[in-house]
């Protein structure tokens, strides 16, 4: 069965750093990958999908890079906006596996 | 605009069963597939089941295999996700997704309702 890894879990920044998630697929998955954000008490929104296609009315300091196993989420000048928890999630299989998520809180 | 309201969700006993429904608006719902995404309290998301959008098209996570059901009536704009056999590994608020039209990438939720809260206890 296929598992997509995030790492790290969680991690602490402030505004104006540039973040950097990372989500590892176990098995080669194309470029079938997106990237959810969920703000505290929000239902998650997507922000990239085919691994870097900014999602329409998405901020452009969001981007996203990879294929086949590996794949980043990097956000360049964080805003306060942006503190939550995010997560990637493969549609290649039938299987639509999220990663566990990241959470992202100021430090 | 696009509106989903998933109504249903409260307490049951392990064992027992509960249906759960997504009513849609803002868009053509006959054309778009749906799915139910869960998240239990304080953990990540879990995929849960897509139907398509003639409902020809159904699909589960192993979790939920052969317990819950999903199903829809294009006629009343509403997705609806029966749950049998529920046990407390199945607590969790749940979403309704509306998929969005991607080209060669299905799967992508661009619509999401603000959950409703399935719990299960004695």
């Amino acid at each position: 069965d296929i598992q997509m890894t995030q790492s790290p879990s969680s991690l602490s920044a402030s505004v104006g750093d540039r973040v950097t998630i990372t989500c590892r697929a176990s098995q080669s998955i194309g470029s079938y990958l997106s990237w959810y954000q969920q703000t505290p008490g929000k239902a998650p929104k997507v922000l990239i999908y085919a691994s870097s296609t900014l999602e329409s009315g998405v901020p452009s300091r969001f981007s996203g890079s990879g294929s086949g196993t590996d794949f980043t989420l990097t956000i360049n000048g964080l805003q306060p906006e942006d503190f939550g928890s995010y997560y990637c999630h493969e549609t290649y299989t039938t299987r639509l596996i999220f990663g566990q998520g990241t959470r992202l809180d100021i430090k | 605009q696009v509106h989903l309201m998933e109504a249903g969700g409260g307490v049951v006993q392990p064992g027992g069963s509960l249906r759960v429904s997504c009513l849609a608006s803002g868009f053509t719902f006959r054309t778009n597939g749906m799915h139910w995404v869960r998240q239990a309290p304080g953990k990540g998301l879990e995929w849960v089941a897509v139907i398509g959008y003639d409902g020809g098209y159904i699909r589960y996570a192993d979790s939920v295999k052969g317990r819950f059901t999903i199903s829809r009536d294009n006629s009343k704009n509403t997705v609806f996700l029966q749950m049998n056999s529920l046990r407390a590994e199945d607590t969790a608020l749940y979403y309704c997704a509306k998929e969005g039209d991607y080209g060669d990438f299905p799967s992508i939720f661009d619509f999401w309702g603000q959950g409703t809260m399935v719990t299960v206890s004695s």
